[in-house]
């Protein structure tokens, strides 16, 4: 049973190009988290999805970043006109249910804004 | 709002030596409790968990105990190895809740 998986695993974009990280969650799994680990940090949520419906994307910035998870598909994270302060690893975690389940995540995108 | 903290590393040590990991957070009501280790090139793996008081969490040799009266969560391993060299760590889960919230994380490394 593959895990599950993210990519590109590293990516460069230069300041004002778009950004798009995918994520195939495990087999079975219908909810999709992403988090964002900035340089020296610990990792900080940004958005939980299930199929076709963001519930929740308290951490996610206000612009720019947008993220979907349709019903066939992996889910993206889009980043548009990136910035330097974008560069981190980003994380995608998958659970087969909500709450009490566990989150198994994915080895991450590098993202680097030159 | 819920927040983890935890030592900062990096944390060096001889292989067969002790491991402990300071853990402690903030957040309302009774959250759930894990530690997660990073190897090198991989993503997060749970490596243990307690969801209420005075549980233990163990693993591979780690455990780990919810102190609710100290709010903390410390990591300890009686004798590492080099295979334990990773970064660790600490999150809580708020009940009737999804996401974690991280600590800084903490690196360790264990020379031979």
């Amino acid at each position: 049973n593959a895990g599950v998986m993210q990519n590109p695993r590293h990516l460069v974009r230069r300041r004002g190009q778009e950004a798009r990280l995918r994520c195939s969650p495990m087999k079975g799994h219908s909810h999709v988290y992403w988090y964002r680990q900035l340089p020296e940090e610990g990792l900080k949520f940004m958005v939980y999805l299930q199929k076709e419906n963001i519930i929740d994307e308290s951490g996610m910035p206000k612009e720019r970043f947008s993220a979907e998870f349709p019903k066939e598909g992996p889910s993206i994270l889009r980043i548009q006109q990136v910035v330097r302060g974008d560069s981190a690893a980003y994380f995608c975690a998958s659970s087969v249910g909500g709450e009490t389940h566990e989150q198994y995540f994915g080895p991450g995108t590098r993202l680097t804004v030159t | 709002g819920n927040s983890v903290t935890q030592m900062e590393g990096p944390v060096t040590l001889s292989e067969e030596a002790f491991l402990t990991i300071n853990c402690t957070y903030t957040a309302t009501g009774y959250p759930s409790l894990f530690w997660y280790v990073q190897y090198p090139g991989e993503g997060l793996q749970l490596l243990l968990k307690a969801t209420k008081a005075d549980d233990k969490g163990s693993n591979k040799g780690f455990e780990a105990t919810y102190r609710k009266e100290t709010t903390s969560f410390h990591l300890e391993k009686g004798s590492v190895q080099v295979s334990d060299s990773a970064v660790y760590f600490c999150a809580l889960r708020k009940a009737a809740g999804n996401k974690l919230t991280f600590g800084g994380g903490t690196r360790v490394l264990v020379k031979p």
